[in-house]
């Protein structure tokens, strides 16, 4: 099994629709990440979780929210969807104890496409 | 935050060894150096770091130059399965494992 999931896979909405994605981790890390991707563009962070009692904005966090239900388990809320959120999303995690190792493990992402 | 700059793309061949350059002149002294790959459909995944001296791996080797200011990732034998967008990132060691994507370098590998 996956150590990093991630549900939906796909998903086509409606704008003004609100719409959860959801990511689930087995590796026991407490370092969670959300992150989206467009075309031909690098990844861009849009919330990030050092723990179950923190929850920090990146860089474009604007439209949407995140909930940290678990240690496990760390969700993405778009309130209103809007199509220029159609986009790749992608959680990761990570284990920060070793010092300089930021390797973050990704999910395999869900495609969003907003009408 | 330190800005890398990378090669949009470049080719190679099959069982050669690849070069990939990145310049990040802007680098602190806590921030580690990693390498990250994207291949076709998938999440990103984790390639090789460094602070300072030369690194090697199962996947690869990290060149890292004397001030820093620049790196270079080593395939020693490319195959298809390494045709990806390699990524540079400084980690910022006072933010705690947050990591900067920028457009990387699209490695494409010629059978």
């Amino acid at each position: 099994d996956a150590d990093v999931t991630q549900t939906p896979r796909n998903r086509i909405t409606k704008t003004g629709k609100r719409i959860m994605l959801e990511c689930s981790q087995t590796k026991g890390h407490d370092r969670m990440y959300w992150y989206r991707q467009d075309p031909g563009l690098g990844l861009r962070l849009i919330y990030y979780s050092f723990d179950v009692k923190d929850i920090n904005k990146g860089e474009i966090s604007d439209g949407y929210s995140v909930s940290r239900q678990a240690q496990a388990k760390f969700s993405l809320s778009l309130e209103s969807a809007i199509p220029n959120q159609t986009a790749l999303y992608f959680c990761a995690t990570s284990d920060f104890r070793v010092l300089g190792r930021d390797e973050q493990f990704f999910g395999p992402g869900t495609r969003l496409t907003v009408l | 935050d330190a800005k890398t700059t990378q090669p949009n793309s470049m080719e190679s061949n099959e069982e050669e060894p690849v070069h990939l350059p990145c310049n990040h002149s802007t680098i602190s002294g806590t921030d580690y150096i990693h390498w990250y790959r994207q291949l076709p459909s998938q999440g990103p995944e984790y390639v090789i770091h460094g602070l300072t001296s030369n690194v090697n791996n199962r996947m690869a080797s990290l060149a890292i130059a004397e001030d820093r200011k620049s790196s270079t990732l080593i395939l020693h034998r490319a195959t298809l399965r390494d045709a990806a967008v390699y990524y540079c990132i400084p980690s910022i060691y006072n933010q705690g494992g947050k990591l900067i994507f920028g457009q990387g370098t699209e490695l494409s590998v010629k059978p």
